[in-house]
């Protein structure tokens, strides 16, 4: 599976959008990106996941750039209660592994 | 559906001891895995199975072993505890793989410490 870089730490404003980046630039054309976030001494959570188009749901949206070799998860009006650390996964869609890296911390601030 | 359950939530161990995590879920699901998180970090892969009678080793599986005699089950060994071991343990399911978008589901969690 293609490794993810993600910057470590971020903050954001209550009530604006919060935009976290994330590089795979080695990921392949089969392979999916998957968000994640895991709030505080509780298990990850499952936010969203995308193969090349643009993704939305009730909790974010998912960009990925055409060459495919980045994206980015907005969440269109962080709340205090979206401070967590975010996973960006790259992973087969028949893969049987999820490999987590660090994460990006998101601190969202009143 | 409970999902993912996790026991027991905290436990001491002493060094050389002995215990097994219990996961068990309720989904169906034929993949289940076991991950540990060291303060600050992110998750590492210990061992994980794609249905009954089927493991293989993760990233970190040293130390451990796991079973799969059911497809609710999968319980995590540690056979003797060292203070390298003190993490929090996740246990986690997901469906077959077979097809896009497999999303993976957590338990609450299992904070280990060997003293």
């Amino acid at each position: 599976d293609a490794k993810t870089t993600q910057p470590p730490s971020m903050d954001c404003a209550e009530g604006r959008a919060a935009n976290l980046p994330c590089n795979h630039s080695t990921i392949s054309g089969n392979e999916y990106v998957y968000w994640y976030r895991q709030i505080h001494s509780q298990g990850p959570q499952y936010i969203i996941h995308g193969l090349k188009n643009n993704e939305t749901n009730e909790m974010a949206s998912l960009i990925i750039t055409e060459d495919r070799k980045s994206s980015t998860l907005i969440l269109p009006h962080a709340t205090l209660r979206d401070t967590a650390v975010y996973y960006c996964i790259v992973r087969l869609a028949t893969g049987n592994q999820f490999y987590f890296g660090t994460g990006t911390s998101l601190t969202v601030i009143p | 559906n409970a999902g993912v359950t996790q026991t027991p939530k905290f436990r001491i161990l002493k060094i050389g001891q002995s215990m097994t995590l219990q996961c068990t879920q309720d989904m169906n699901h034929n993949y289940m895995y076991w991950y540990r998180q060291d303060p600050g970090m992110g998750l590492k892969l210990i061992y994980y199975s794609v249905g009954a009678g089927i493991t293989d080793k993760g990233e970190v599986p040293n130390g451990y072993n796991v079973s799969r005699s059911t497809t609710e089950d999968f319980p995590l060994r540690l056979e003797l505890a060292a203070p390298s071991q003190t993490s929090v343990y996740f246990c986690a399911s997901s469906y077959s793989s077979v097809g896009a978008g497999n999303t993976i589901y957590f338990g609450e969690g299992s904070w280990l410490t060997v003293v």
